[in-house]
């Protein structure tokens, strides 16, 4: 089974920085690797999808890129409705441990 | 805006059953599959199952296959989640999404229903 590595596990950082997080499968996923922001209390939202697609509605900050095994998403400036846990998802299913991005 | 309203969660006793209901409205139903996904308290998400279009083809995570069953109406625009031999560790917000039409990912997802599987 294909397994999903997220890095950091958290990530503190202040509002107008660039976060980028980092998502590592054991094998190649090809670009079938999706990103989600969870906030407290709410259902995941889609962000990007087949790596560097976003989705219908967010922001131009948020970008996808990778293929393979190894995947970034990078928020050029953190707004304050940002700080929040991300995953990464893999061929629709598998999903990530998460990344927690929080206020430095 | 798509709606996905999850009901059917609730306290049930290890080995006991229970059955996730997943009323879908205001896009084409029978265009996506569709999934279910859960979240023990706490915790991160777990994929669970998900179904194709006309309800022919399933998959499950290894955890809950010969226990779970998904399903779907397709004159209801409803999906389902029949859960039986439920266990302890099966304690979490389950979530209803919808498949994003290129597949590989969930575009849409409900608020969760609660299972708590406890004596």
């Amino acid at each position: 089974e294909i397994v999903l590595t997220q890095s950091p596990g958290t990530l503190s950082l202040s509002p107008g920085e660039r976060a980028t997080l980092s998502c590592r499968a054991s094998q190649s996923v090809g670009t079938h690797l999706a990103w989600y922001q969870q906030r407290p209390g709410q259902p995941p939202r889609l962000l990007i999808y087949h790596a560097s697609n976003r989705a219908t509605g967010i922001p131009d900050r948020f970008s996808g890129s990778g293929s393979g095994t190894d995947f970034t998403l990078t928020i050029s400036r953190l707004e304050p409705e940002d700080f929040a846990v991300y995953y990464c998802q893999r061929n629709g299913n598998r999903f990530g441990p998460g990344t927690k991005v929080d206020i430095k | 805006e798509v709606h996905l309203v999850e009901s059917g969660g609730g306290l049930v006793q290890p080995g006991g059953s229970l059955r996730l209901s997943c009323a879908a409205s205001d896009f084409i139903f029978t265009t996506y599959w569709m999934a279910w996904v859960r979240q023990a308290p706490g915790k991160g998400l777990e994929w669970v199952a998900n179904i194709n279009q006309d309800g022919s083809v399933q998959y499950y995570v290894d955890s809950v296959k010969g226990r779970f069953t998904i399903s779907r109406d397709n004159t209801q625009n409803s999906l389902y989640l029949q859960m039986n031999s439920l266990r302890v560790e099966d304690t979490a917000l389950y979530y209803c999404a919808r498949d994003h039409i290129s597949g590989w990912s969930l575009d849409s997802w409900g608020q969760g229903t609660l299972v708590t599987v406890s004596s």
